[in-house]
């Protein structure tokens, strides 16, 4: 079957600096990654959608220049949190698709400290 | 059990007993539904699926049912088990409106021994 895989899982950076989260398709070729972030006790809530070879299509009030979004191959997508803050702690969860289907990514904890 | 809302609800039931929950979806205009299961730190995993042109799946001791004309999809779990224990989520897309999934707000369900 389809996997993604995410990484890192967990990842604690200090207030400031930037962190990149990978998300990979390892069996098939995504044409599509979406992007999300879920608060604890919260539903999922899409930040981003990408296709291979263009720019990402971020939702109403996602910062673009915040969250950095590229998706330079049909496997591999990639997520940069750019002068990360205490509020951006979150559970960050890629998924892949091929235009039929979804797959999710096992999420990556971030901490912002 | 059974349990209705949209404010991340629990349903605890028994092992043994059947579990229902219910989601209420926004967009009239979409036409494919999945339900997830999420377990704690962990990205969501495919349950079930079904299209607007059909009101009942039945899959392995899952069923989804689908009431258009009131927005509303419920998953009935059979013989519940600890195993079961999750949160669960409904998502709707509209097919080619970029394929973006909408969640719900999910429900917790809790199985006592």
């Amino acid at each position: 079957g389809a996997v993604v895989s995410q990484h890192p899982s967990r990842v604690i950076c200090k207030s400031g600096t930037s962190v990149k989260i990978e998300c990979r398709s390892l069996d098939f070729q995504a044409t599509t990654m979406f992007w999300y972030r879920q608060f604890p006790k919260q539903s999922l809530m899409l930040m981003a959608t990408s296709n291979e070879g263009s720019k990402a299509t971020y939702e109403q009030g996602v910062e673009k220049d915040k969250f950095l979004i590229n998706h330079a191959s049909l496997t591999l997508s990639t997520l940069t949190v750019t002068s990360a803050h205490p509020e951006d702690s979150s559970f960050y969860i890629c998924s892949a698709s091929r235009g039929v289907g979804y797959t999710f990514g096992s999420g990556t904890r971030l901490t912002v400290v | 059990g059974e349990n209705v809302g949209l404010h991340l609800p629990t349903l605890s039931v028994q092992e043994g007993d059947n579990s229902i929950i219910n989601c209420a979806y926004s967009n009239s205009a979409s036409d494919y539904f999945i339900w997830y299961k999420q377990e704690s730190g962990k990205g969501p995993q495919f349950i079930i699926d079904i299209r607007s042109n059909m009101d009942k799946r039945q899959g392995q001791r899952v069923t989804v049912l689908l009431n258009k004309t009131v927005k509303h999809l419920s998953l009935q779990i059979a013989a519940t088990q600890p195993g079961d224990s999750a949160v669960y989520f409904c998502a709707e897309t509209v097919t080619g409106g970029g394929n973006k999934l909408t969640f719900g707000t999910g429900t917790q369900l809790k199985v006592e021994l």
